[in-house]
């Protein structure tokens, strides 16, 4: 299995500003992704982070508010953008090495913690 | 309705008991079914794969009901180690790679 870091484990922002939070795999993966966990529940995709190409985006999520970097094959930032406290919540990045349509499984970061102010 | 769901519990059992846990999804076309563990603020790990004939792997078997769109996860002799949240998993249909986690099943086992 990938092992995967992520920076910052945890963070304590001030609303209106910025975080960028990266995400870094020991080796080449194909897709990179990138979840939402509030307190008290359970994963939200936020949006695939496609290398050489722009994010795919889920369903209430939009890059202006989280614009997503994949530069290669091993590495992707999320930022979420003009915070607010219903921000705060824990942000992973997984990954999935299978390449093939339907997904073998994903391997998780160890996500990162925000509170907004 | 939520494409995937579960009981939330809590399930409180003694050391030694057996637990089930239950989950349905609403997209009849999903292929592929997981349970994975999740520790209290910890990133969720893959517990299993689960397939349509069922597979087991020491104290966890898992179930798959393709017609009731229902998956099944037993824990038998449950250990103190076994308290977690465990989340039920389905791939979304025509999304390439995207996984769809159901809320958790809370559970907490106690000397």
């Amino acid at each position: 299995s990938a092992v995967i870091s992520q920076k910052p484990s945890r963070d304590i922002c001030q609303r209106g500003t910025s975080l960028t939070i990266q995400c870094q795999v020991d080796s080449q993966v194909t897709m990179m992704f990138w979840y939402r966990q509030q307190p008290g529940q359970s994963l939200t995709l936020i949006a695939t982070a496609n290398q050489g190409s722009e994010a795919t985006y889920e369903s209430g999520f939009v890059i202006d508010k989280f614009p997503i970097s994949r530069p290669n094959l091993t590495f992707s930032t999320l930022t979420v953008s003009n915070m607010s406290p219903e921000d705060s919540s824990i942000y992973l990045c997984s990954v999935d090495s299978s390449g093939r349509a339907v997904t073998d499984t994903q391997y998780f970061g160890p996500g990162t913690r925000l509170t907004v102010l | 309705r939520k494409e995937v769901e579960q009981d939330p519990g809590p399930f409180n059992v003694p050391e030694g008991a057996t637990v089930a846990f239950n989950c349905t999804y609403s997209n009849s076309a999903s292929q592929s079914f997981f349970w994975y563990r999740q520790d209290c603020r910890k990133e969720p790990k893959l517990l299993m794969s689960v397939y349509s004939s069922g597979n087991e792997d020491g104290r966890f078997t898992a179930q798959l009901n393709r017609a009731s769109q229902y998956i099944s996860l037993l824990i038998r002799d449950s250990k103190l180690s076994d308290s977690a949240t465990y989340l039920c998993v389905v791939n979304r249909v025509g999304g390439y790679n995207k996984l769809i986690f159901g809320a958790g099943t809370r559970l907490a086992v106690h000397p």
